[in-house]
This record gives C-alpha cells, structure tokens and sequence, in this order.
C-alpha cells in the first residue's frame, strides 16, 4: 500500500516568516491532496495537484508536484497566525481510499 | 457545495455501552463514504469504508464487531462504537468522495470520550 511521509511533524515559525512542507510517496501519485485542519476540527480542501511539475497557489499557499510525481511541498509566504494548525498531505488508492501522511503540526509565533 | 453533515459534534458516554455517529450527505448522493479515527497529535487513519447497499470493507487491524458501520441510504452512513471503554475515546470523522479536482469532502468530526 502507499505510504506517505511528511515532513517536519512539528513546526514553528514567526509570523511573516516562510515555510515549507513535503510529502514524499512511496509509490507514483496520481492525485496528491493537500488539506487543513484544526485539532478536533473538519478537514479544509486547500488545493490538488495531479500532474508532475504542476504548481498551484491560493493567496499566500503554493504546492507544488515533482516531475516524477512522488513528492510534493507546501509553501506559506508571509505566515499569519490563521495559517496555524495541521497541514495534512493525501493521496487516493483503490478504491477511491484517501490516505494521509501524519501531518504537520504548524505553530505561529507573533 | 457538497456538505456532509456528522452528528453528534460530542458526547461522553459510560464504558460498556453504544454510540452511534451519523454521516448525512445534504445536496449529494453519497454511495460511499470514508471513516476515519484520529488519535490527538495524530493524522488520520482510515478505519473503514462503507457502500451503500453492501457491507463495509475494514481496514486491516479494525474489529469490524465493535465498530459496526451501516450505509443504510444513499445519503446516510453510520457508525456504531459498541461496549465502548475508554481507549475507544478519540476524534472520528467520516468524509465522501466526491470528484477527483476536488476530492473528499468532510464531515466536522466526532470527539468520543468514554468514561
């Protein structure tokens, strides 16, 4: 089965700061998710990438997929104290099964 | 948009008995529908998924007696903890496919805490 490696697990920055978080696959990624969530929330859709080389960006978030689609980033420009909480990575299998990495517990520091 | 509606948010129940946490799919039909358990600090992990129509295929690990899941319409999926006893208590979330742009979408979650 697919099995997907995040990293940092834990990260804290000061506002204004940039980041970056990845998300390496065991296999070929044919839909890579990237989600948000605070603790004992909902997840939030944040962006999909498919294609290798693809970049995507909404406001100050860009991911990005490598060309031989097995390892992904996300990257914060300008962090802000909304942008804490856990950065999920997921990736489809059979069955339309959806699964995650750990996660990315991200703090922000005023 | 697609919302999936997970009902109760919260509740606290007394070792050895039954929870029972609801999945709706409001504005969609849901055929299949995804349960996850999420230990704090944790990511999510995939307990089960559910078909309407047929039974629920288990993730490997997941005992399929104690967490009883029923599709019983194509916009209602439910969880069952049975005899629950504390290291049940934890955060689970169900969530839908819904088209491969967007993906899943999730319900709120459920935060079980058995005492």
């Amino acid at each position: 089965s697919q099995e997907l490696e995040q990293s940092p697990q834990s990260l804290i920055v000061q506002e204004g700061k940039n980041l970056t978080i990845n998300c390496t696959s065991s296999k070929t990624l044919y839909g890579l998710y990237w989600y948000k969530q605070k603790y004992g929330e909902g997840l939030i859709f944040l962006m999909m990438l498919q294609k290798g080389g693809e970049e995507k960006s909404h406001e100050k978030i860009t991911a990005k997929l490598d060309e031989k689609k097995q390892q992904s980033s996300l990257h914060i420009t300008a962090s802000q104290p909304s942008h804490a909480g856990i950065y999920l990575c997921g990736a489809s299998q059979g069955a339309q099964k959806l699964v995650f990495g750990q996660g990315t517990r991200l703090t922000i520091n005023p | 948009g697609a919302v999936v509606s997970q009902h109760p948010s919260r509740v606290i129940c007394k070792s050895g008995t039954s929870v029972k946490i609801e999945c709706r799919s409001l504005d969609f039909q849901a055929t299949t529908m995804f349960w996850y358990r999420q230990f704090p600090k944790q990511s999510l992990m995939l307990m089960a998924t559910s078909n309407e129509g047929s039974k629920a295929t288990y993730e490997q690990g997941v005992e399929k007696d104690k967490f009883l899941i029923n599709h019983a319409s194509l916009t209602l999926s439910t969880l069952t903890v049975t005899s629950a006893h504390p290291e049940d208590s934890s955060f689970y979330i169900c969530s839908a496919p819904l088209n491969f742009r967007v993906g899943y979408t999730f319900g709120s979650g459920t935060r079980l805490t058995v005492v």
